[in-house]
């Protein structure tokens, strides 16, 4: 079975500053998918950056990116020039390739950006 | 991106009374749904997996007689709370993954229903 950690239930960062949320998880499989979701206060749950385990670029999505060292089984998402619009539930989320496989969720971890 | 729409966003019923929840893809052809429960700020609990025109998947622990779940076709997808229960009040999101390359090997989520029961 999968598992999948995050050990920052929450955190805070000064508007414009950098923060990083930490995500590790576990495996025996070798391909897999890694996923940051962001859930606002408005429940909606968004995908903000995903990552192919047999890729060894760190993803990037504008001011989004990870930190995924394979060996660790640690996935972490740095987020700069913080926004107040950023502020929201992160989760992190793991999945095995191929099929209906489902989503594991780690257990959040609740961001606010303070002005 | 991909867009789902659940609908409705809130409803409060008696006890006893079933609800029914509605998830369907707008612009693009889902192969498969999903149903979560998300408890007061926990993380998101994989209830059942559902693949058009078959019969859903569901987790261990979770009734299947209670929560129905009809993936009809490639775009709708209902989940049906049978003889709700105060214990059943919680918050129910669904998602899609489909075949087109947009939303391959990607989950799209919609606004997720938030369910009272009296």
């Amino acid at each position: 079975a999968q598992t999948v950690t995050q050990s920052q239930p929450e955190m805070s960062v000064q508007e414009a500053e950098t923060v990083t949320l930490s995500c590790t998880y576990d495996t025996s499989e070798n391909n897999y998918y890694l996923f940051w979701y962001k859930q606002p206060p408005s429940r909606q749950m968004i995908l903000v950056i995903r990552q192919e385990a047999y890729k060894q670029q760190n993803a990037t999505e504008n001011r989004f990116s990870v930190n995924f060292q394979k060996a660790a089984k640690s996935f972490s998402l740095k987020i700069s020039d913080s926004q107040l619009g950023d502020t929201a539930m992160y989760f992190c989320a793991f999945r095995i390739s191929g099929g209906y496989q489902k989503v594991t969720f780690g257990t959040g971890t609740k961001l606010q950006v303070i002005p | 991106g991909a867009v789902v729409s659940q609908h409705p966003s809130r409803v409060i019923c008696k006890s006893g009374t079933s609800v029914k929840i509605e998830c369907r893809s707008l612009d693009f052809q889902a192969t498969t749904m999903f149903w979560y429960r998300q408890f007061p700020k926990k993380s998101l609990m994989l209830m059942a997996t559902s693949n058009e025109g078959s019969k859903a998947t569901y987790e261990q622990g979770v009734e299947k007689d209670k929560f129905l779940i009809n993936h009809a076709s490639l775009t709708l997808s209902t989940l049906t709370v049978t003889s709700a229960h105060p214990e059943d009040s919680s918050f129910y999101i669904c998602s899609a993954k489909g075949l087109a390359d947009l939303a391959k090997n990607i989950q799209y989520f919609g606004a997720g229903t938030r369910l009272s029961v009296l």
